[in-house]
């Protein structure tokens, strides 16, 4: 079993819907958590930091559930803008030098 | 402000040759700093992690070392590349002591032919 697992999608949805992404961990001694966006054949960056009391930013909602080791990612009136990779990512904290373990990521499309 | 700048950006060698890619950090002192491996349509695989000067782990047994000559200096090599070397490197860097994001290089596209 992958210490971080996603469904890989492929999710396609029409502009201005809502989508839902979900990553499961499975190691319960991680210490945070993060959701980055990568597009196509570029760097993945820091999309935002998921808080055990959840946290929004705009039209992005990050949710976790430590009880049921999963995290979750919610984009609200998708923009096309908005099509990318998205890389669930688990991080064991300090004493692992840092160390993260990444998910091999949801790819969404939103379409016209 | 932070910035990590990796190079080259495309790479095109033949098996058997040697490779260096090199990482640099700007505007922080003592980070944590990784070298990872993305295959074509796979996750990214952590390669190489580095607390300090000289402190090198190593995280997947391969043909591949990482030297940490400087403190925001981190140079991923190989004396003979494999096919099987191909893919996306990115360098990474992280504040230490605390639980934060990576900020990633924009990445090295190695192709090994």
């Amino acid at each position: 079993r992958k210490e971080v697992e996603q469904d890989p999608g492929p999710f396609n949805v029409p502009e201005g819907a809502t989508v839902a992404f979900n990553c499961t961990y499975s190691n319960s001694a991680s210490q945070s958590f993060f959701w980055y966006r990568q597009d196509c054949r570029k760097e993945p960056k820091l999309l935002m930091s998921v808080y055990s009391s959840g946290n929004e930013d705009g039209r992005f909602t990050a949710q976790l559930n430590r009880a049921s080791q999963y995290i979750s990612l919610l984009i609200r009136d998708s923009k096309l803008s908005d099509s990318a990779t998205y890389l669930c990512v688990v991080n064991m904290g300090w004493t692992n030098a840092g160390k993260s373990t990444f998910g091999d990521g949801t790819t969404l499309t939103v379409k016209p | 402000s932070q910035t990590i700048h990796q190079w080259p950006a495309t790479l095109v060698q033949p098996v058997g040759s040697p490779l260096s890619l090199e990482c640099t950090v700007e505007g922080t002192s003592n980070p944590n700093l990784y070298w990872y491996r993305q295959a074509a349509g796979r996750g990214l695989q952590l390669l190489f992690y580095s607390v300090g000067i000289g402190q090198i782990s190593s995280e997947v047994p391969q043909n591949l070392s990482a030297s940490r000559p400087q403190d925001r200096q981190f140079i991923l090599s190989s004396k003979k590349l494999l096919l099987s070397d191909s893919g996306f490197y990115l360098c990474a860097w992280k504040e230490t002591g605390g639980n934060y994001g990576y900020t990633f290089g924009s990445g090295t596209r190695l192709t090994v032919v």
